[in-house]
């Protein structure tokens, strides 16, 4: 099956300091790809969608000055959270879609991020 | 409006006894349907989904959903439990290819 990755895993960092995670699709081209966030015992929030080449699409709520992402290439999206706060700890998680899969999201690892 | 609802938050049973995870959905579209589940600080693994086709969906690990039109209903069973089953289920639902919602999500625990 496809294979979404993320890095890093886990990351820890201080208040102001900015961060950022990858995701790639590893065996396939993603046109779009999701971002999600999770706090702990709750549901996936969905922060943001990208499309390859294109600004990506925020969810209401969601501060895209704070959340920068890119979606460089059909294999690649970055998130990076800027002037991170203890507030932003969270579990983010990426997912990656092709044309072709039928609305089906292959996800990530997800990455740990922890602000001091 | 597009939605779905995990009816209970969690579920409790004992190993070697059935499992019924329950989900509805509305939708005003014909929705794809899935079901992940989620083990402690882990990503989401995809246990099965309903594209349209049979109504009676087989995934991994012995779990399966039916797709009830009528009831707007995606419930996940498994005859048997095992410990290994204890994590966080989602119900999913995509709405023609653009929105995807998630359930609440219902926390599996297995008694030995």
């Amino acid at each position: 099956g496809a294979v979404v990755s993320q890095h890093p895993s886990r990351v820890i960092c201080k208040s102001g300091t900015s961060v950022k995670i990858e995701c790639r699709s590893l065996d396939f081209q993603a046109t779009t790809m999701f971002w999600y966030r999770q706090f702990p015992k709750q549901s996936l929030m969905l922060m943001a969608t990208s499309n390859e080449g294109s600004k990506a699409t925020y969810e209401q709520g969601v501060e895209k000055d704070k959340f920068l992402i890119n979606h460089a290439s059909l294999t690649l999206s970055t998130l990076t959270v800027t002037s991170a706060h203890p507030e932003d700890s969270s579990f983010y998680i990426c997912s990656a879609r092709t044309s072709g899969s039928q609305n089906e999201q292959f996800f990530g690892p997800g990455t740990r991020l922890t602000v001091l | 409006a597009q939605s779905v609802t995990q009816l209970d938050s969690h579920v409790s049973v004992s190993e070697g006894t059935p499992v019924l995870l329950r989900c509805n959905y509305s939708s005003s579209y014909s929705p794809s349907l899935f079901w992940y589940v989620q083990h402690p600080n882990k990503g989401l693994q995809l246990l099965l989904k309903y594209t349209s086709a049979a109504t009676l969906v087989k995934g991994i690990n012995g779990f399966e959903a039916e797709f009830k039109k009528s009831e707007t209903s995606f419930h996940l069973t498994k005859p048997s439990a095992h410990m290994s089953d204890a994590a966080e289920y989602f119900c999913v639902v995509s709405f023609g290819g653009f929105k995807t919602i998630f359930g609440a999500g219902t926390r599996l625990f297995v008694k030995a």
